[in-house]
């Protein structure tokens, strides 16, 4: 079975500045997925980023990007330019290719930005 | 983007009720359905996985009984909270994928159990 594991349970940082947070996960798979989820106080689950892991270039949308060590099995976000808005639990997931689509969880990251 | 909605939003029931929540995916044909329960300030855990047309494959330690899921279409997927008991009191959040294996989440509904 697949285990995902957010060592960090809270973290904060000032508005402006960069936040990395950190994931581990466990596999013998070679196909899979990894995401960062995000979810703020109303709740609603809103995709961040996603990777896979096929792909060695490390995804990136916006101000967000993801430093994805396949051999290490590590896949870290990095929030540059941090915003008030980006205040919410942030869950890491998995997913094997071929799994019908199922996420495994790590238990979230609550990341506070501060003014 | 996708959509999924769910209804209702939030629901209080009488203990020994049942509760139905419906999720719908609005803009998109959802082949598959998943359903999560969600304590306070934990993570999601997932309860059970339906396809349209067959039936829901529950994960370790969810009684199908209590938690009745229907997918009978591609657009529309059912929890059924049976007996209800202030237990069973939770954040319930459905998601859908669709030709993706991107999964597209509900805004959840909140169920309590009196």
């Amino acid at each position: 079975a697949q285990t995902v594991t957010q060592s960090q349970p809270e973290m904060s940082v000032q508005e402006a500045e960069t936040v990395t947070l950190s994931c581990t996960y466990d596999t013998s798979e070679s196909n899979y997925y990894l995401f960062w989820y995000k979810q703020p106080p109303s709740r609603q689950m809103i995709l961040v980023i996603r990777q896979e892991a096929y792909k060695q270039q490390n995804a990136t949308e916006n101000r967000f990007s993801v430093n994805f060590q396949k051999a290490a099995k590590s896949f870290s976000l990095k929030i540059s330019d941090s915003q008030l808005g980006d205040t919410a639990m942030y869950f890491c997931a998995f997913m094997k290719d071929g799994s019908n689509y199922k996420l495994t969880f790590g238990k979230g990251t609550l990341l506070t930005v501060n003014p | 983007g996708a959509v999924v909605s769910q209804h209702p939003s939030r629901v209080i029931c009488k203990s020994g009720t049942s509760v139905k929540i419906e999720c719908r995916s609005l803009d998109f044909q959802a082949t598959t359905m998943f359903w999560y329960r969600q304590f306070p300030k934990q993570s999601l855990m997932l309860m059970a996985t339906s396809n349209e047309g067959s039936k829901a494959t529950y994960e370790q330690g969810v009684e199908k009984d209590k938690f009745l899921i229907n997918h009978a279409s591609l657009t529309l997927s059912t929890l059924t909270v049976t007996s209800a008991h202030p237990e069973d009191s939770s954040f319930y959040i459905c998601s859908a994928t669709g030709q993706s294996y991107e999964q597209y989440f509900g805004p959840g509904t909140r169920l309590t159990v009196t």
